[in-house]
């Protein structure tokens, strides 16, 4: 069973930062690229980043580009989420999610629970 | 990186079917078929239904299914049930690899 658990959320400062991780289990974790996906409070989803298998390749979001680095650790089965200069819109329940494939995360077919970040002003 | 634009609320009567539309351009859905429609109940993490614009996940019921025509894709649920109460997005690979969701469709019930 695939399992995804997110941690390292919490409240921040804006222009602060937070790392948050995701350790995966359940899967042959490097086969699969990652990502994650953030929902603000009473909105919808938005997507934020993801990873391929291998870590060579990293994709954003206009909104966190140049802010979020995505990483991930193949032999931890960890990934990772930094986070700096925190913004008030960052606020926001962030899941990590399991692609459906290994280069291109298209579609994710297992989620987190989420964590909450939330970033005061 | 403009949201994909889905009606806020649709609605309908156990046993009925209703479709979900989901409108991009031809810079997202209209230029690839990776098109996925997830599942979300209040405070529950997203659950994937449709990948690949008409591909269903295992365990997931065919009464849930996907099309696209255009810069449009739609989710069908047919046999409507009480339990398919929930809001729904769509979501699109776009341009330079980055994907994009929809605003999101409360579904009701009656």
């Amino acid at each position: 069973e695939v399992q995804l658990l997110e941690s390292g959320g919490g409240l921040v400062q804006s222009g602060g930062s937070l790392r948050l991780s995701c350790a995966a289990s359940g899967f042959t974790f490097n086969n699969y690229a990652m990502g994650w996906v953030r929902q603000a409070p009473g909105r919808g989803l938005e997507w934020v980043s993801f990873i391929s298998g291998s870590g060579g390749s990293a994709y954003y979001a206009d909104s966190v580009k140049g802010r979020f680095t995505i990483s991930r650790d193949n032999s931890k089965n960890t990934l990772y989420l930094q986070m700096n200069s925190l913004r008030a819109e960052d606020t926001a329940v962030y899941y990590c999610a399991k692609a459906t494939s290994l280069v291109g995360a298209t579609a994710f077919d297992s989620w987190g629970q989420g964590t909450l970040v939330t970033v005061s002003s | 990186q403009s949201a994909l634009t889905q009606p806020a609320s649709v609605s309908g009567s156990p046993g009925q079917s209703i479709t979900i539309s989901c409108t991009g351009t031809s810079s997202d859905v209209g230029s690839n078929n990776l098109v996925s429609w997830y599942q979300q109940y209040p405070g529950k993490a997203p659950k994937l239904l449709i990948y690949e614009v008409t591909e269903r996940p295992s365990g997931v019921s065919n009464r849930f299914s996907g099309s696209k025509s255009g810069d449009t894709a739609s989710l069908t649920i047919s046999g409507l049930q009480a339990e398919d109460e929930a809001n729904y997005y769509c979501c699109s690979y776009a341009r330079f690899s980055t994907l994009v969701f929809g605003g999101g469709t409360k579904l009701t019930v009656l």
